[in-house]
């Protein structure tokens, strides 16, 4: 069974650097056709897509975010990690990473279990 | 920011049947891609309901059913159960001048009457 879970600090404070890592298990980042994604959920809104990384290495990004936005994959550690940069408290919101399946574009077949994220000094 | 629009709510008695929009555009939905669907419980992450149109993975229960035709999808509730209360997602892509993304809908709130 594929899983993955968020980490990373739950309150950062305005124009700060977040970074989240996610580790996952039961699948290999290295495999053809695989990917990570990273979507977020303000407090009691809609879900929105931040980034996606690719088993070979091809990154995108939400055209909106995406001068703010680093994703990164750590193969041997089964792990992806993403920063956003000059936090703001609109930014505040539960950050979900998903593992991306499927062909084309695909979906997000198994998500992790999110993580509140807080932005306020 | 959602490019997906869907009714805020829509609510409906046990055993009744209950459909979410999902419209989109010539840039998205419209343009082939694939519509999916997450279901998102209460204090839960989502949950991938319907992938690619109209199917359901395994272990969803088949009084979910998902359809596309041009550029809007629906998603239908037949036989509305009481654990069936909670926010319901649509998901594609689009690609424009803008640029490309994953874009989501606005989210629709299920409520068992």
């Amino acid at each position: 069974q594929i899983t993955l879970k968020e980490s990373g600090p739950t309150l950062v404070k305005p124009t700060q650097t977040l970074t989240l890592t996610c580790t996952f298990s039961e699948f290999s980042l290295s495999t053809s056709g695989v990917g990570v994604g990273w979507i977020r959920q303000p407090p009691g809104k809609a879900l929105e897509w931040l980034a996606l990384i690719y088993w070979n290495d091809d990154k995108r990004y939400s055209p909106s975010l995406k001068s703010r936005l680093t994703i990164t994959k750590d193969t041997s550690k089964n792990q992806v990690v993403l920063t956003m940069t000059n936090m703001d408290p609109v930014d505040t919101a539960t950050y979900y990473c998903a593992h991306r399946g499927g062909s084309g574009p695909g979906r997000f077949d198994y998500w992790g279990q999110g993580m509140l994220v807080t932005v306020s000094s | 920011q959602s490019v997906l629009t869907q009714p805020p709510s829509v609510s409906g008695a046990p055993g009744q049947r209950v459909t979410i929009s999902c419209t989109g555009s010539s840039s998205n939905i419209g343009a082939g891609y694939d519509v999916h669907w997450y279901q998102q419980l209460p204090g839960t992450a989502p949950k991938l309901l319907i992938s690619v149109n109209s199917n359901r993975p395994s272990g969803v229960p088949d009084r979910f059913s998902g359809s596309k035709s041009g550029t809007s999808a629906s998603l239908a509730i037949t036989g509305l159960q009481a654990e069936d209360e909670a926010d319901y997602y649509c998901q594609s892509f689009d690609s424009s001048l803008r640029g490309s993304l994953y874009v989501f809908g606005t989210g629709t709130k299920v409520t068992v009457l």
